[in-house]
């Protein structure tokens, strides 16, 4: 079964600073990988997602991701971080389920904080 | 173009009692899917409707059920609730299920809380 790991909870950056929040994957083939952004009582958003191709992927609001085969990872990056960002991230990877359709699975989310 | 339109937002209900939450897709989605949301467990797929079929479910217990009608508009329905059931239900549509070469797009969710 295919599994994801956040290993950040909780990120603060200052704003302006750089952005980087990491995502691992667990799956026995090529995966489909999204990243979403949920706000405060909010659904969720998609910021970018990888089906195959280019493994740097370019998203909403200037985010961007890299697909990263060998290291089973898709890395959620952004040059500059603005006071709006604060939110939680979730990294979900896409794959076949047990009956051959496919649901998305996600990671336990992180969430970010911006410093003024 | 709607977005996915979940209704109600808010619930409260006491245990035992049943609930039904509804999600209305995005115009010409035919793809369900329920996901709950827990600050303990995180997003778990609850199950998926594509043209009124249900084609792939989680690992939920039979208490949570749904359905989807002819006009892609879907019920969850949760019978029996229990104190863990309180969580952000969500809903996505897509065209045709993700993650096939699409994407899914989430409503605002229902927040449900039993008491």
């Amino acid at each position: 079964a295919q599994s994801v790991t956040q290993p950040d909870i909780h990120i603060t950056v200052s704003e302006g600073a750089s952005l980087e929040l990491r995502c691992n994957y667990s799956y026995g083939a090529t995966p489909y990988l999204f990243w979403y952004v949920q706000s405060p009582g909010q659904g969720l958003q998609l910021l970018l997602k990888y089906f195959s191709g280019d493994t740097l992927v370019q998203g909403i609001k200037g985010f961007e991701a890299e697909f990263k085969r060998s290291q089973s990872s898709f890395n959620l990056r952004k040059p500059s971080v603005h006071w709006s960002d604060a939110a939680e991230y979730f990294c979900a990877v896409g794959a076949r389920s047990g009956t051959g359709r496919r649901a998305l699975t996600f990671g336990s989310g992180t969430r970010l904080q911006v410093q003024p | 173009k709607a977005g996915v339109t979940q209704t109600p937002r808010y619930l409260i209900k006491t245990r035992g009692q049943q609930v039904t939450l509804s999600c209305s897709p995005i115009s010409g989605h035919r793809s369900v899917s329920w996901y709950q949301q827990t600050p303990g467990q995180g997003l778990q797929f609850l199950f998926e409707y594509f043209s009124e079929t249900q084609r792939n479910k989680g690992n939920f217990p039979g208490r949570f059920s749904g359905r989807q009608f002819s006009n892609s508009r879907s019920e969850m329905n949760v019978s029996t609730l229990e104190l863990g059931d309180s969580a952000l239900y969500l809903c996505a549509s897509s065209p045709l299920g993700v993650p096939l070469g699409t994407e899914a797009f989430f409503g605002q969710g229902t927040r449900l809380t039993v008491v």
